[in-house]
């Protein structure tokens, strides 16, 4: 089964750095989502790469999948306390047949400091 | 459109009882997908509904259980709950989630059942 490792597992950062967050999987991806969480709560879709070496951007967060389709990484430029939360990457993998499920990583939980 | 909605939203049980969640999709999506989220574990695929079939299912005991409606709603039961039963309950929906295709799934806020 598929399988994603994230990495770090946490990070705090002072308001204003840059940071990124990787999504390494054991297989080919298919379909690579990024989603954000607020403790307890549902997840906040980002962004959806395909394409090895896609890249794509909304307002200060970018996601790039590499060219072999085995890595994700999540760049956030100049982060802000709204940028605090646990990013989640989840993967398509095929089960059972033609159909997909999505596979999670274990989240990476940002703290950013004012 | 409205979102994803989950009720309801915190649940209190205790070890035995068994519990039904409800949740309703985007209007137009008619896939659902359920998860549990634990701290341990993270989040873990239950299993999808669409079109009032289960098409996929993901490692859980049979005591984990659902069904689609023919308006794309879902319920989730849990029989006989036991302690490691608590966790965020989450449910997906998209549009389709068509074989050999990547479809956007979108969260609702989740349901938080404490097994006391």
């Amino acid at each position: 089964s598929q399988e994603l490792e994230q990495s770090p597992q946490s990070l705090i950062v002072q308001e204003g750095k840059n940071l990124t967050i990787n999504c390494t999987s054991s297989k080919t991806l298919y379909g690579l989502y990024w989603y954000k969480q607020k403790y307890g709560e549902g997840l906040i879709f980002l962004m959806m790469l395909q394409k090895g070496g896609e890249e794509k951007s909304h307002e200060k967060i970018t996601a790039k999948l590499d060219e072999k389709k085995q890595q994700s990484s999540l760049h956030i430029t100049a982060s802000q306390p709204s940028h605090a939360g646990i990013y989640l990457c989840g993967a398509d993998a095929l089960s059972g047949g033609s159909n997909y499920k999505l596979t999670f990583g274990k989240g990476t939980l940002l703290t950013v400091n004012p | 459109k409205a979102g994803v909605t989950q009720t309801p939203r915190y649940l209190i049980k205790t070890r035995g009882q068994q519990v039904t969640l409800s949740c309703s999709p985007i209007s137009g999506h008619r896939s659902v997908s359920w998860y549990q989220q634990t701290p341990g574990q993270g989040l873990q695929f239950l299993f999808e509904y669409f079109s009032e079939t289960q098409r996929n299912k993901g490692n859980f005991p049979g005591r984990f259980s659902g069904r689609q409606f023919s308006n794309s709603r879902s319920e989730m039961n849990v029989s006989t709950l036991e302690l490691g039963d608590s966790a965020l309950y989450l449910c997906a929906s998209s549009l389709a989630r068509l074989a050999g295709s990547s479809d956007t799934q979108y969260f609702g806020p989740g349901t938080r059942l404490t097994v006391l």
